[in-house]
C-alpha cells in the first residue's frame, strides 16, 4: 500500500480482555514506531523497532504491553488484561531509517469498557 | 529524561495574519525536529522538518527556525488560511525516537 495501514480502526473491548493491534508499515521502511495518543495530548512514545528487533521499548507503560515484528515488516501491539486507562488512540509510524521522516497510520481507537 | 515543551496550547489568529508556535527541548544531542499537523480524527501529517546543521528552513507559507544554543525551535505560518486550522505538534528526536510536544490548537478566524 501507499501508506501506513492500521487495523482495526476502532476496537471496543471489555476490561480484563486481551487485544491485538496491527500495523502494516510502508514497504521498505526498516524503522517502525508505536505511539499512544490520549485526547488533547501529543503522541506518547511506546516502542521503536529497527528491523525485527525492539531497539527501544522504554515507553511501554508496564508488562501488560508487548509488541512484536517477527519478519521486519508487520508489527502487532498486544495488550493483556486491558484496563479502562488503556483507552486511547494507538498510532503506528514508519520511516526509511531511524533518522528519516516518520509517516503515521490513521490509528486504532481502543475503548475499554 | 527527554522533554519537549510547546507553547501556546491554543492560538487564535485572524485570517491573513501570521502564527508562531514555539518549542523547547532538553537534550542537546537531539538533531532532528519535525512539525506535524493533525486535523480532527485524522493522522498526524508531517508539514516541515529541520536538522541541526541548519538554522532555518522555508516551504511556501511555512518556515521553521532552530536555535541550538538556546535549545528551541519555532514554526511560523504566514498569510494564514482557514484550512490551516488544526492541532500542530513539534517533536525532537532522541536516540532515534521522536518525543512530541503537547500540541497547539490553531484556529484561523475568517
Amino acid at each position: 500500500g501507499a501508506g501506513v495501514s492500521q487495523t482495526p480502526s476502532n476496537k471496543v473491548t471489555e476490561k480484563g480482555k486481551y487485544v491485538e493491534l496491527r500495523c502494516d508499515p510502508i514497504s521498505g521502511h526498516t524503522a517502525l514506531y508505536w505511539y499512544r495518543q490520549s485526547l488533547g495530548q501529543g503522541p506518547e512514545f511506546l516502542i521503536y523497532f529497527q528491523g525485527t528487533g525492539a531497539a527501544d521499548d522504554s515507553g511501554l507503560p508496564n508488562d501488560r504491553f508487548f509488541a512484536v515484528r517477527p519478519e521486519g515488516s508487520v508489527s502487532t501491539l498486544k495488550i493483556q488484561r486491558t484496563e479502562r486507562g488503556d483507552s486511547a488512540v494507538y498510532l503506528c509510524a514508519s520511516s526509511l531509517t531511524g533518522t528519516a521522516e516518520a509517516f503515521f497510520g490513521q490509528g486504532t481507537r481502543l475503548t475499554v469498557v | 529524561g527527554e522533554n519537549v515543551e510547546q507553547h501556546p496550547s491554543t492560538l487564535s489568529v485572524q485570517e491573513g495574519d501570521s502564527a508562531v508556535i514555539k518549542c523547547t527541548y532538553s537534550d542537546s544531542a537531539s538533531n532532528y525536529f519535525p512539525w506535524y499537523k493533525q486535523e480532527l480524527g485524522k493522522r498526524p501529517q508531517l508539514i516541515i522538518d529541520i536538522r541541526s546543521n541548519v538554522g532555518e528552513k522555508k516551504d511556501q507559507r511555512i518556515a521553521v527556525t532552530l536555535n541550538k544554543t538556546a535549545k528551541h525551535f519555532s514554526l511560523h505560518i504566514t498569510e494564514t488560511q482557514p484550512e490551516d486550522s488544526a492541532v500542530y505538534f513539534c517533536a525532537a528526536m532522541y536516540t532515534q525516537k521522536l518525543v512530541f510536544g503537547q500540541g497547539t490548537r490553531l484556529t484561523i478566524n475568517p
